[in-house]
């Protein structure tokens, strides 16, 4: 257990709708990423939240957004759903310029 | 742009039989390079972070070392466990972020 918490794990839904993706850090990491990894991308910046508030914005859709809550944990909620955003989607948490640390990801798979 | 390519993007070694993983990068001031390790279906886990040229890290059969251009994982004697994607990133002056290159697919055959 790395101490990042993602949920769900899996995700089925379909073109269209609209889901949540939540992530809680490991205890006492201020700094919230997102990463998207596809088959033939990569891991991707999407955003960075530091203690509630946007820090950076990688190449991150229109249809999707983010938050960081005051408990530190944060949602990325991605909208009108596309086959292509069938992914991978990890959050990572990090203090300071060592470890970033990564959860287990959530599989979304859109039909 | 900051940019990381790794190098070869498979590679299969009988167990063994040493080698190393690539990584070059292009960056605007370098603070830190770091190596993850990532099992199928898996997040991403934590190797290494190396900050400047000439600096080495070693954990069991694993071996970082960095210069100005570029990182090397440098791997002793593999064991089928150690059969994963490695992946290289860097982060750079001004962000907190880090830039992913696409990943070593490691295969050790016993």
């Amino acid at each position: 257990d790395s101490g990042v918490t993602q949920t769900p794990k899996h995700l089925i839904t379909a073109t269209g709708q609209r889901v949540t993706l939540r992530c809680s850090p490991r205890s006492g990491d201020l700094s919230v990423y997102w990463y998207q990894q596809s088959l033939d991308q990569g891991l991707q910046f999407l955003i960075q939240y530091y203690n509630g508030e946007e820090r950076a914005k990688g190449n991150i859709l229109e249809r999707f957004s983010a938050q960081q809550f005051p408990d530190l944990h944060s949602e990325l909620n991605l909208s009108s759903l596309e086959l292509g955003d069938s992914a991978l989607y990890f959050c990572a948490s990090s203090v300071g310029r060592d470890g970033y640390t990564f959860g287990s990801g959530t599989r979304l798979t859109v039909v | 742009e900051d940019q990381v390519t790794q190098s070869p993007e498979a590679l299969r070694l009988q167990e063994g039989e040493s080698s190393s993983l690539n990584c070059s990068y292009t960056v605007s001031g370098l603070r830190g390079l770091f190596w993850y390790r990532q099992d199928p279906g898996k997040g991403p886990e934590f190797l290494f972070t190396l900050y400047s040229a000439g600096e080495e890290k070693e954990k069991e059969r694993l071996k970082a070392t960095l210069t100005k251009k570029e990182s090397f994982l440098h791997i002793t004697a593999p064991k089928p466990e150690d059969s994963a994607t490695y992946l290289c990133a860097v982060r750079g002056w001004g962000t907190d972020k880090l830039i992913f290159g696409t990943g070593t697919r490691l295969q050790v055959f016993p």
